[in-house]
């Protein structure tokens, strides 16, 4: 089991540009949340894929938009960068929709630097 | 709605020593907690959760960490520090099964030899 994995490890984009993001859950899961961490602060909420719809949305503009694949994939889409949105992109993946709790597993992220 | 609170942003100890890191948190519903590690440049790996079972949690790496109700509080301690232990460390909470964790602002561990 490769676990949560997500593409790039690294990108480089300008100001303005638009970037996709990449990631694959771990194997049985079915929800995929993505999560923005600044450098020297813990992961913020971006938002939750599940059942290929947005069911939790954190603080971010509407220029981080995404999107969950029949096979539970996910990508995460910025558009119009900005220096600010240099940071290290971590995606999660859990299994859903059940009573228990099941553990979240992180990815090991992807780091944008806007320049 | 859910928030948690990490006291001190650097925590240093000496090889062998105790380690505390502290966790106070905020839910409106019966939380999850957890603590995460990360080392520099890599994802967040668990360390150990809270789900409402034992109130003293046993997790990976001889670390344990105890949930105080009347204290909102989710310490994380290890009874002697090694140098691999040298890290970030995050307090989470999530207040239901699905959805969102929120995490603190982290603590960087420090070992001395």
């Amino acid at each position: 089991d490769a676990g949560v994995t997500q593409s790039p490890t690294h990108l480089i984009k300008t100001r303005g540009q638009q970037v996709t993001l990449r990631c694959s859950p771990k194997s049985g899961h079915d929800t995929v949340s993505w999560y923005q961490q600044a450098l020297g602060q813990g992961p913020q909420f971006i938002f939750q894929y599940y059942e290929e719809e947005e069911r939790q949305r954190g603080n971010f503009p509407d220029r981080f938009s995404g999107h969950q694949f029949p096979n539970y994939s996910s990508e995460l889409n910025v558009n119009a960068l900005l220096l600010g949105d240099s940071a290290l992109y971590l995606c999660a993946s859990s299994l859903e929709g059940i009573r228990e709790y099941t553990e979240a597993f992180f990815g090991q992220g992807t780091r944008l630097t806007v320049v | 709605a859910q928030s948690v609170t990490q006291l001190g942003s650097h925590v240093s100890v000496s090889e062998g020593a105790l380690v505390l890191l502290r966790c106070n948190y905020s839910s409106s519903v019966p939380p999850y907690l957890f603590w995460y590690v990360q080392y520099p440049n890599q994802g967040l790996q668990l360390l150990l959760k809270y789900t409402s079972a034992a109130t003293l949690v046993k997790g990976i790496n001889g670390f344990e960490a105890e949930f105080k109700k009347s204290e909102t509080s989710f310490h994380l301690t290890k009874p002697s520090a090694h140098m691999s232990d040298a890290a970030e460390y995050f307090c989470a909470v999530r207040g239901s099964n699905a959805g969102k964790s929120t995490f603190g602002d982290g603590t960087t561990l420090t070992v001395k030899p």
